[in-house]
């Protein structure tokens, strides 16, 4: 099984629906990550959480919320989908002791449509 | 802030071919290097990092890594490439203060002909 697990991994939606991400670690990691890949621009951190009480805004959160429910788990949300938000989002995680290594899960591809 | 250039978006090479992936970064500090590779409908996983010392990083599957910090850059290489190492490949850098992420640039897609 994955280490960081996501759900679902391809979504199709429409504009305006309410859309969630969910991401689940088992490698007892503090700190999870939401990022955002599109095609020649990398990733873009959207969210990122250091513990279940400390969420911190990326360098793209407009449109994005998201929800630490437990230490392992961590969810994003698109409140009202929109065609921009077309992409593939990855959660990830790291260890604090020691050099911010990121594990990634396998990636939700998310389609607006 | 910092930033992350690699200068090539695809590199098509031959297999058993030398590769170089080029990246450079800028940042007025000191920072933390790294490779990440993404195969095919996968995850990103780490393919080396530089922290410290020895400016010649070695990582998995007979890749290396050179920190020039004159030239601020972090160039990959690989001697001679197989069909297999095709995928994308992500630098990243983090500055190495407390609290700062990682800024990943837009990364190169290696191509590898039989």
């Amino acid at each position: 099984d994955a280490d960081v697990t996501q759900t679902p991994r391809n979504r199709i939606t429409k504009t305006g629906k309410r859309i969630m991400l969910e991401c689940s670690q088992t490698k007892g990691h503090d700190r999870m990550y939401w990022y955002r890949q599109d095609p020649g621009l990398g990733l873009q951190l959207i969210y990122y959480s250091f513990d279940v009480k400390d969420i911190n805004k990326g360098e793209i959160s407009d449109g994005y919320s998201v929800s630490r429910q437990a230490q392992a788990k961590f969810s994003l949300s698109l409140e009202s989908a929109i065609p921009n938000q077309t992409a593939l989002y990855f959660c990830a995680t790291s260890d604090p002791v020691g050099t911010e290594e990121l594990f990634f899960g396998e990636g939700s591809r998310l389609t607006v449509l | 802030a910092q930033s992350v250039t690699q200068l090539d978006s695809q590199v098509p090479v031959f297999e058993e071919a030398p590769v170089e992936l080029r990246c450079n970064y800028s940042s007025s500090v000191s920072v933390y290097l790294f490779w990440y590779v993404q195969y095919p409908n996968q995850g990103l996983q780490l393919l080396l990092k530089y922290l410290s010392g020895s400016t010649l990083v070695k990582g998995i599957n007979g890749f290396e890594a050179e920190f020039n910090k004159s030239q601020t850059s972090f160039h990959l290489r690989k001697p001679s490439v197989h069909i297999s190492d095709t995928a994308e490949y992500f630098c990243a850098v983090r500055n190495n203060n407390a609290g700062n992420m990682l800024t990943f640039g837009g990364g190169t897609r290696l191509m590898v002909k039989p």
